[in-house]
């Protein structure tokens, strides 16, 4: 069975940091491009970061770029964002999701398998 | 980038269809067949049911269909079923994805 499990938001004052991590298991984690994207409460989604399976390719977008940071630990079956200078418009709930893979195809930016999700608070 | 116009909310009595609109411009719709569309319940993670403008992931029920034409692509629900109720976002490859507003579905 597919799971993947975020860890690590909480509460932070404007302009902190914080880590997120993202555990996978039950597919070829390392063979996958894995990303991870947020929700505002009562809001939409937006897609944050993607990063390939060997971590070569790295993807941010504009809102989070020089701010936050993607990375992998294929050995450790694990997915990472860490967010620096943390602003209100960051508070969001953050889910790592994998790209989808069917029939030996991958479809980079179409996102299947999704963890629960970690609640990341911006707020003084 | 803004993201992509979807309508607020659509509804339907059991057993109608009802037809969800996605709206971009030719740089993401109109430009690429990377379209999907995510199906999410209040709480939980979304789930992929149309990839690819058209392609439906196994275990996604035919009821559910995609298409697109120009700038705006479609999902549609035939058959529309009590746990169809849910929020769905369109998203479009635009040099990085790019998600739709979303729609609520109503049940009537």
């Amino acid at each position: 069975e597919v799971q993947l499990v975020e860890s690590g938001g909480g509460l932070v004052k404007p302009g902190g940091s914080l880590r997120l991590s993202c555990a996978a298991s039950g597919f070829p984690f390392s063979t996958y491009f894995m990303n991870w994207v947020r929700q505002a409460p009562g809001k939409g989604l937006e897609w944050v970061s993607s990063i390939s399976g060997s971590g070569n390719y790295i993807y941010y977008a504009d809102s989070v770029k020089g701010r936050f940071t993607i990375s992998r630990d294929n050995a450790k079956n694990s997915l990472y964002l860490q967010m620096h200078s943390l602003r209100a418009e960051d508070t969001a709930v953050y889910y790592c999701a994998s790209e989808y893979c069917s029939g030996g195809t991958c479809y980079t930016w179409t996102f299947d398998y999704w963890g629960q999700g970690t609640r990341v608070t911006v707020s003084s | 980038q803004s993201a992509l116009t979807q309508p607020r909310s659509v509804s339907g009595s059991p057993g109608q269809s009802v037809t969800i609109s996605c709206t971009g411009t030719s740089n993401d719709v109109g430009n690429y067949n990377y379209v999907s569309w995510y199906q999410q319940y209040p709480d939980k993670a979304p789930k992929l049911m149309i990839y690819d403008v058209t392609k439906r992931p196994s275990g996604v029920p035919d009821r559910f269909s995609g298409s697109k034409s120009g700038n705006t692509a479609s999902l549609t629900i035939s058959g529309l079923q009590a746990e169809d109720e849910a929020d769905y976002y369109c998203c479009s490859y635009a040099g990085s994805p790019l998600f739709g507003t979303g729609t609520k579905v109503t049940v009537l």
